[in-house]
């Protein structure tokens, strides 16, 4: 099973800065990456897609880099509603495995 | 546009089996429209997610090994629903049981809103 890693667990920023969440994989995914965002009580939000492509509706100051086994979410400019947990997903080997990250808390 | 509305009880007693629907919503197309899979995801309290499986309108069917012995997956595609039933519960499986639609790539586009089931005497 392909490992994937978020780092750190925690971040705290302030609003206006720049946030950078990093996902690492055991082995190779290319470019098999999802990133999403989860508020309190809420389900996740696809945010990206592709490593890099992001999803309908979701705004120039999130983007999403990387392949292979490192992962970059940056935001760039944080507004309130960014403050949320964000995860990884690989899926690579889909169907019929996938995995998520254990998440990046960003917060005030 | 398309919603998934879930349903099904939020307490389990442990030895027995949890149920739950969850109901798609289109504007346009049906779940034997194909292109997707049709998936369950749970949260344990305050921690990650984790795929527990997924299944195509075909009735195809993948399980995550860890808990495919108790896992079944449905679908009914005149009722646009899918389903899922975990058998011979604990309290390890209390979480937040999500049903979501996967991409033809892997990710997912589409959540319900979330059942948070309690195994509980």
């Amino acid at each position: 099973e392909i490992v994937m890693t978020q780092s750190p667990a925690t971040l705290s920023v302030s609003p206006g800065e720049r946030a950078t969440l990093s996902c690492r994989a055991s082995q190779s995914v290319s470019s098999n990456l999802a990133w999403y965002q989860q508020k309190p009580g809420q389900a996740p939000r696809l945010l990206i897609y592709g490593a890099s492509i992001r999803a309908t509706g979701i705004p120039a100051r999130i983007s999403g880099s990387g392949s292979g086994t490192e992962f970059t979410l940056t935001i760039s400019s944080l507004q309130s509603e960014d403050f949320a947990v964000y995860f990884c997903q690989q899926y690579k080997n889909w169907p019929p495995s996938l995995t998520f990250g254990g998440g990046t808390k960003v917060e005030i | 546009q398309v919603q998934l509305q879930q349903s099904g009880p939020g307490l389990v007693k442990p030895s027995q089996t949890l149920s739950l629907t969850c109901t798609v919503s289109f504007s346009v197309g049906s779940i034997s429209s194909g292109g997707y899979y049709w998936s369950w995801i749970r949260q344990h309290p305050g921690k990650g997610l984790e795929w527990i499986g997924y299944i195509y309108y075909s009735g195809s069917t993948y399980y995550k090994s860890s808990l495919k012995s108790r896992v079944t997956i449905s679908v009914d595609t005149s009722r646009n629903q899918f389903s899922l039933k975990l058998s011979s519960v604990t309290p390890a499986d209390t979480a937040v049981y999500y049903c979501a639609r996967v991409m033809s790539n892997g990710a997912f586009d589409y959540w319900g809103q979330g059942t948070l089931v309690t195994v509980s005497p």
